[in-house]
């Protein structure tokens, strides 16, 4: 069966620091990986996302993303983290599937909440 | 990307009743989903709506419960039926939009029911 895996519920860091919220998956052959955040009351918006190529994967709001498939691993990090960034965050998984099984369905894990600290 | 917007942003509702939320598209897409999330859950998908077909539902979803209408490419609707203060949740749209050879998924604002 297919899941994603967030292991910690929250992660705290300081302004300015660097910041890495983990992501691990399990899923047949090659998935195609996404990173969402979830600001309070608001809805999901898209970070990033690997489906080939550079295993590094570069973002929005200066988040990046690495790809492992040896550890099944996809974990976020930026540099310098913001206040701002205090958020919910979300790895998502889709199989890639053949054309005929094209269903589009994400499978989420169960979110980090992000606490950027002053 | 498109932009989605969904109808009622919130809403507090009675026990038993129906609740029927929007889902709007500013341009036609081929896929939309609909999301739940509990209180502090993640989101589980409740169900696929392709325009001309039946909608599929997932795992521990039925169609009397989660009733949904897609008549064209840009709008849906899902009705939460008979609620209970169970079905408190936050209720997302979400649209496929394909892009380098596969769909990429874009999320409404949700619309977040709390039932008493």
């Amino acid at each position: 069966a297919q899941s994603v895996a967030q292991p910690e519920d929250q992660v705290n860091v300081a302004e300015g620091n660097p910041l890495t919220v983990k992501c691990t998956y399990s899923v047949s052959g090659n998935p195609y990986l996404f990173w969402y955040v979830q600001y309070p009351n608001r809805g999901l918006q898209f970070l990033l996302k690997y489906i080939t190529g550079d295993n590094l994967v570069k973002g929005s709001y200066g988040f990046e993303a690495e790809f492992n498939k040896s550890q099944t691993s996809f974990h976020l990090k930026k540099p310098s983290a913001l206040v701002s960034d205090s958020a919910l965050y979300f790895c998502a998984v889709r199989d890639r599937g053949g054309a005929s099984s094209n269903t589009g369905k994400l499978i989420f894990g169960q979110g980090t909440t992000l606490q950027v600290k002053p | 990307s498109a932009v989605i917007s969904q109808k009622p942003s919130r809403d507090i509702c009675q026990r038993g009743t129906s609740l029927t939320i929007q889902c709007q598209v500013d341009s036609q897409v081929t896929m939309m989903f609909w999301y739940r999330q509990q209180p502090g859950q993640s989101l589980t998908l409740i169900a696929t709506a392709n325009q001309g077909s039946e909608a599929t539902y997932e795992s521990g979803f039925v169609i009397d419960k989660f009733p949904i209408s897609r008549p064209n490419l840009t709008f849906s609707t899902l009705t939460v039926s008979n609620m209970s203060p169970e079905d408190s949740s936050i209720y997302l749209c979400s649209v496929g939009e394909f892009q380098g050879g596969y769909n990429e998924q874009f999320f409404g604002p949700g619309t977040r029911l709390t039932v008493l």
